[in-house]
């Protein structure tokens, strides 16, 4: 089956520690991207990456980084500089190298800082 | 002006009516435009494609303006499960952006 999929589903993190989500797709999308969202609010674009090896930020990149060494793969990390980081992250995947088709999404992470 | 826009709600709409969503966007050179549906707690999930010919799929219509840059989406003879919240999608070149939602709740 193909897909897009985020692990875990239910991430809990002490404050002042970085934290690594994980997406993984197989659907041989070259487009990938990380959103949040908070409560009642819209989606929020974190990071994309058209290709591999290189990545852009979105709107509210300050406090996470990405990495893209492989097609399949595009992992979002919460470091200990983002303010408010409990919120639902969602990665998505789309093809032919940039929006030109539909955004796929993994079923989220629920990241809660305690 | 927003990448897109669209009205947050919530729209309130008895079971059997119909009901319009209307979403902007201001980047002309967009290449393509979505309705995706997100139930509570869920992810995004693809509704329908919109084409500037317009299309339809059963109770749902789609319309594109490019003109006007504005994208519609009508949903007809509602349903208690239709229940969720609808985000107007547009793509450029290199990303994806999503409107706020507007949340509809269908009353029995």
């Amino acid at each position: 089956d193909g897909g897009i999929t985020q692990s875990p589903k239910y991430l809990f993190r002490k404050e002042g520690q970085n934290v690594t989500l994980s997406c993984e797709q197989n659907l041989n999308h070259d487009a990938m991207y990380w959103y949040r969202q908070d409560p009642g609010q819209g989606l929020r674009l974190i990071y994309y990456s058209q290709i591999v090896n290189d990545f852009q930020k979105g709107d509210i990149a300050e406090g996470y980084s990405v990495s893209r060494e492989k097609k399949e793969s595009f992992p979002l990390t919460v470091t200990s500089a983002q303010k408010n980081p409990t919120a639902f992250y969602l990665c998505a995947s789309s093809g032919q190298g940039g929006g030109r088709t539909e955004a796929f999404f993994g079923q989220g992470t629920r990241l809660t800082v305690v | 002006r927003k990448e897109v826009e669209q009205d947050p709600g919530p729209f309130n709409v008895p079971e059997g009516a119909t009901v319009a969503f209307n979403c902007t966007y201001s980047n002309s050179a967009s290449q393509s435009f979505f309705w995706y549906r997100q139930d509570c707690r869920k992810e995004p999930k693809l509704l329908m494609s919109v084409y500037s010919s317009g299309n339809e799929d059963g109770r749902f219509t789609a319309q594109l303006n490019r003109a006007s840059q504005y994208i519609s989406l009508l949903i007809r003879d509602s349903k208690l499960s239709d229940s969720a919240t609808y985000l107007c999608v547009v793509n450029t070149d290199d990303k994806i952006i999503f409107g706020k939602g507007t949340r509809l709740h269908i009353l029995p």
